[in-house]
């Protein structure tokens, strides 16, 4: 079993519509998680931060951690033709700043103008 | 967000030959940095951890006296590809971090013909 599962899509989604994006692990280990934004042939941008249960919302983009279920997903609202790109999601334990991040297969969105 | 760069943005080279790519904290010292290699459509693979001043830490598989790293200041991180064969061409990303999370580079393309 992958430490983190990550469905690969494609997702292809109308201008406008609200995106779910979605990550289980394994460990209860993992204290730390993030969302990367990565286009085609680029390196990966972080988009969101968070380390705790709950809803973290930033701008379009909210991240929510269900630690329970060992689930996060990232929501973005509004969805623009921007926004199409390959989604990462990545968990680290401890001190994110010492320790190499366990990255998600990504998930590749469309947004349809 | 801090920033990372490498250098360069991609390579050509012939089998058989070295190949150098520099991976740079712009606005942070970074005590550890982490190198990854991304094969088309995967996620990113981590291939070794970069400690300052003292050896790296490679993943399994990853062979080190082929893929030689150096941490000799606290804002650069090399890595060499050496004898390169077409098996290595691939996108290397490096990131380094502070306390919350991972920022990385824009990526390396190299291309062994």
């Amino acid at each position: 079993q992958k430490e983190v599962e990550q469905d690969p899509g494609p997702l292809s989604v109308p201008e406008g519509a609200i995106v779910s994006l979605n990550c289980t692990y394994s460990n209860s280990a993992f204290q730390y998680f993030m969302w990367y934004r990565q286009y085609s042939r680029k390196g990966p941008e972080l988009l969101m931060y968070t380390y705790s249960s709950g809803n973290k919302e930033d701008g379009r983009f909210t991240a929510q951690v269900d630690k329970s279920s060992k689930y996060i997903s990232l929501f973005i609202r509004d969805s623009q033709p921007s926004d199409s790109a390959t989604y990462l999601c990545a968990i680290a334990r401890g001190d994110t700043g010492r320790r190499a991040l366990t990255f998600g297969s990504g998930t590749r969105l469309q947004v349809q103008p | 967000g801090a920033v990372v760069s490498q250098h360069p943005s991609w390579v050509i080279c012939k089998s058989g030959t070295s190949v150098k790519i520099e991976c740079r904290s712009l606005d942070f010292q970074a005590t550890t940095m982490f190198w990854y290699r991304q094969f088309p459509k995967q996620s990113l693979m981590l291939m070794a951890t970069s400690n300052e001043g003292s050896k790296a830490t490679y993943e399994q598989g990853v062979e080190k006296d082929k893929f030689l790293i150096n941490h000799a200041s606290l804002t650069l991180s090399t890595l060499t590809v050496t004898s390169a064969h077409p098996e290595d061409s691939s996108f290397y990303i490096c990131s380094g971090g502070d306390q919350e999370t991972q920022y990385f580079g824009p990526g390396t393309r190299l291309l062994v013909l």
